[in-house]
């Protein structure tokens, strides 16, 4: 049964920072891991979207990494902002089944100080 | 273009009572996932549709139903609601139903408290 973990739980870190956010899976059998926001109270905004294929996924400040054999993707985030504070998620696509199922982990509460 | 939305925002219901919660995919999207996420964790896969075909059922009794419209508009349903219902209920929009090779988007979620 795959299983996804993020380590850690939270993390306070003083603007300007680069940070990277860890994620870790069970099973390498994936078709994809994407990385999503969550601001309190709301729904996933989506950010990187890794394919099996890929090392990794660049968006302006921010740089994911995958690498399925060890069943691990980390997110970094350069030079943080305040603005960046909220709960990352990753989730994986798991090989087979006909459903687009993704299975998360609990996240990262990120808090970005000024 | 319009994302992902949901209605309602927030909902308070009793335990015992039935609860519809609706869903509206991006345009052009077909495929609508269901996903309940209490505080603190992430979230868990509920149902998937494509084409107005359930295609997957998470590990959830059968309380929970939903169906999907010709718009590919949604309805998750729940019955004989319980205290532990209470969560943020989210849908995902995607364009296949395999969802291989392409992001998969959510909308801002429905907040259930069933008291």
């Amino acid at each position: 049964k795959q299983e996804v973990t993020q380590i850690p739980a939270a993390l306070s870190v003083p603007e300007g920072e680069n940070l990277v956010l860890n994620c870790s899976f069970t099973d390498s059998a994936i078709y994809n891991l994407q990385w999503f926001r969550q601001d309190p109270g709301k729904g996933l905004t989506s950010l990187l979207l890794i394919q099996s294929s890929q090392r990794e996924q660049t968006s302006g400040r921010l740089n994911a990494s995958l690498d399925k054999s060890s069943g691990r993707s980390t997110l970094y985030i350069a030079a943080s902002q305040p603005g960046d504070s909220a709960t990352y998620l990753c989730a994986v696509r798991e090989y087979g089944g006909a459903t687009n199922k993704l299975i998360f982990g609990t996240g990262t509460l990120l808090a970005v100080q000024p | 273009d319009a994302g992902v939305t949901q209605s309602p925002t927030h909902l308070i219901k009793t335990r015992g009572q039935h609860v519809t919660l609706r869903c509206s995919p991006i345009s052009g999207h077909k495929s609508v996932s269901w996903y309940q996420q209490v505080l603190g964790q992430g979230p868990q896969f509920i149902f998937q549709y494509y084409e107005k075909e359930e295609r997957g059922r998470g590990n959830f009794p059968d309380r929970f139903s939903a169906r999907q419209f010709p718009n590919y508009s949604s309805e998750l349903n729940v019955n004989a609601l319980l205290l532990g219902d209470s969560a943020l209920y989210l849908c995902a929009s995607s364009f296949t139903s395999s969802g291989v090779g392409e992001t998969q988007y959510f909308g801002p979620g429905t907040r259930l408290l069933v008291l």
